[in-house]
């Protein structure tokens, strides 16, 4: 069965640094990558995701992702934060043929200033 | 457009009792699913549905209850609560079913199970 690794529970980084959230996914011959954002009390939203094509995705936000698939990983970076993208950022997978979508724990960005 | 609208926010339910969470959708969407989120566990999915009429289990199915009786509305049924289902839970939906589509997820539904 597929599933997604968030490696870091929490990340707290000062405003205006850069910032890499990282996501692994267990192999499988074609996989569809998502990362979505939690903030406070409220549903999830979509960022960005990775269907096919170039390797480097980029999303809502000023947020990009790199798709690795020699390495099974999906990593969401931005290189300049703000208070406002304090969340909780979740990477998700689909298999091909499959109905189910499968999350991460979750990583609680905390952007200080 | 709504969206996906959940009712209640909240809800607090003693042991044993049965509730259902509503979920609608305004947006014609064939895929909806049904999501809990405990700290540190992340999303778990409980049912999805592909289409009205058409329903299955996900990770976590058991003590609770799907039916899809129309593309709008999927609700979800509690038959007899436990304290371990006290968590918040997420309706999502999204346009197609084949893995590819962003789900729009509701705003989400909070209970406590005493």
């Amino acid at each position: 069965a597929q599933s997604v690794t968030q490696l870091d529970s929490q990340v707290p980084v000062f405003e205006e640094a850069p910032v890499e959230l990282r996501c692994n996914y267990s192999s499988s011959v074609s996989v569809y990558l998502f990362w979505y954002v939690q903030y406070p009390n409220q549903g999830l939203q979509l960022l960005l995701k990775y269907l096919s094509g170039s390797t480097l995705v980029k999303g809502i936000n000023g947020f990009e992702a790199e798709f690795n698939k020699s390495q099974t990983s999906f990593h969401l970076r931005k290189p300049s934060v703000h208070i406002s993208d304090t969340a909780e950022y979740f990477c998700a997978v689909s298999d091909t043929g499959t109905y189910k979508y499968i999350f991460g724990t979750g990583t609680r960005l905390k952007v200080l200033a | 457009n709504a969206g996906v609208t959940q009712t209640p926010k909240f809800q607090v339910l003693k042991t044993g009792q049965s509730m259902t969470l509503q979920c609608a959708q305004d947006m014609n969407h064939e895929y909806m699913s049904w999501y809990r989120q405990d700290p540190g566990m992340g999303l778990r999915l409980i049912h999805y549905s592909v289409g009205a009429g058409i329903t299955d289990q996900g990770e976590v199915p058991n003590g609770y209850n799907v039916s899809r009786s129309t593309t709008e509305d999927f609700p979800l049924r509690l038959l007899s609560a436990a304290p371990s289902q006290t968590s918040v839970y997420f309706c999502a939906s999204s346009p197609g079913t084949g893995g590819t589509d962003t789900q729009y997820f509701g705003p989400g539904t909070r209970l406590t199970v005493l």
